[in-house]
């Protein structure tokens, strides 16, 4: 198993460009999260999705959708790149249950200039 | 609001031990959670409790309050590639994991 897979790894952005990242999980899990981490700062929650068709904000959406067509495929869009947007990006994806861990891709380091 | 606060950072000895602090106010309460994150790379999972106590794993043990809303990470016989950040994260009355800042560990010979 491949686990949680994110591309690109690394992407350079200029202020209003727009772009996809792409996340995918083989483990069948239902639950898909969209975290951004910024220096010093906890993980902050994006959007997420319970299960496919289904997708919810968290607690920082805007400038951001996300789309679940598949269990397998959750893609982060960034519309209108502002420089507030440069982070690291986390997928990440867990099992049905409570104590079920959080399985984390790579992650993309994203910058905006 | 929801607040996890954890030190910002740590050192400690080769093969001695280090207490890692996390205390959280949280809407609900379904569990916490810690992880190790190396620079550069991504969350992987240490530890889950939702019961009061100590849980056991190997060199880590992780301890719960529930009612004085308080965990700590207890690292022993610590090794060179310990040294990492070690995120606290409580899940709360909406099934959402709510983070602390993590704490670094820096590890010296």
């Amino acid at each position: 198993n491949a686990g949680v897979t994110q591309t690109p790894k690394f992407r350079i952005l200029k202020i209003g460009q727009s772009m996809t990242l792409q996340c995918t999980q083989d483990m069948n899990h239902n639950y898909m999260y969209w975290y951004r981490q910024d220096p010093g700062m906890g993980l902050k929650l994006i959007y997420y999705s319970v299960g496919a068709g289904i997708t919810d904000k968290g607690e920082v959406p805007n400038g951001y959708n996300v789309s679940r067509s598949t269990t397998e495929d959750f893609p982060l869009r960034l519309e209108l790149a502002a420089p507030s947007q440069t982070s690291v990006y986390f997928c990440a994806s867990r099992g049905a249950g409570e104590a079920n861990e959080q399985f984390f891709g790579p992650g993309t380091r994203l910058t905006v200039l | 609001g929801q607040n996890i606060d954890q030190p910002t950072e740590m050192t400690a000895t080769e093969g001695a031990i280090v207490q890692i602090n996390c205390t959280y106010q949280t809407s609900g309460f379904n569990g916490l959670f810690w992880y190790q994150q190396h620079a550069g790379e991504a969350p992987t999972f240490l530890s889950y409790n939702v019961l009061d106590g100590l849980e056991e794993k190997g060199r880590f043990s992780s301890f719960l309050s529930r009612s004085k809303g308080y965990s700590y990470l207890l690292l022993k016989e610590l090794q060179m590639k310990d040294s990492a950040s070690y995120l606290c994260a409580v899940m709360d009355s909406n099934y959402q994991l709510i983070w602390g800042a993590g704490t670094k560990l820096i590890i010296k010979p």
